[in-house]
């Protein structure tokens, strides 16, 4: 199976400064159709996983644009530009490019 | 409303079974891939199980191969998931999620928990 690595695994944040998270995967993520299925979503507590990034750096819609992503290769990252009290949960990237999908380990981002 | 509604889960004891439901609407269910990931106590997220949009093809994660089966009735809008041999570490809550472009969760349930005790 594909390994995803985040790091790091919690990060305390003072709201309006940035945020970044790193992912790294085992195993290069180019899916046979040229695509890198690389997904980032955000689990608020008691809530459902919510997809923010698809496609390494394709913001869902709804999505504020203090959030991006981007990477190759082997490392992907998801930047807050501007952390807001709304953003606390745990993030998680996900690999599709391989069977069985796998999810990196979380980051838990708490508001100081 | 375009949702789907996970149940079925609930306390078993080791070895025992349950089916999982998630019944979509909203959306044009017979063409979507759908899959079920689990989200253990720790909070890691796991993906479980995948069926193509017909339901001729399937996938399983290496955990639960052969102890689980997916399945769908278009007819019905609903997806399962047949846990069988459960063990302890099977236990979280799991979400129905849809996979509306390739290589991606673009719509979650709200999960429906599962405890393995005796």
């Amino acid at each position: 199976d594909v390994v995803m690595t985040q790091s790091p695994l919690s990060l305390s944040v003072i709201p309006g400064q940035p945020a970044s998270i790193s992912c790294r995967s085992s195993q290069g993520l180019v899916f046979s159709d040229g695509n890198i299925y690389l997904n980032w979503f955000h689990q608020r507590p008691g809530q459902s996983p919510r997809r923010l990034i698809y496609k390494v750096s394709n913001r869902d819609s709804g999505v504020p644009d203090r959030f991006s992503g981007s990477g190759s290769g082997f490392d992907f990252t998801l930047k807050i530009s501007r952390v807001e009290a709304e953003d606390v949960g745990v993030y998680y990237c996900m690999q599709a490019s391989h069977w069985p999908w796998t999810f990196g380990q979380g980051t838990k981002v708490e508001i100081k | 409303e375009v949702q789907l509604v996970e149940s079925g889960g609930g306390l078993v004891q080791p070895g025992g079974s349950l089916r999982l439901s998630c019944v979509a609407s909203g959306f044009t269910f017979s063409v979507c891939p759908m899959h079920w990931v689990r989200r253990a106590p720790g909070g890691g997220l796991e993906s479980v199980s995948a069926i193509n949009p017909n339901g001729a093809t399937t996938y399983y994660a290496n955990s639960v191969k052969g102890r689980f089966t997916i399945s769908r009735d278009n007819s019905r809008n609903t997806l399962y998931l047949q846990m069988g041999s459960l063990r302890l570490e099977d236990m979280g809550v799991f979400y129905c999620a849809r996979e509306g472009t390739p290589g991606t969760y673009d719509l979650w349930g709200q999960g429906t928990p599962v405890t393995v005790s005796s």
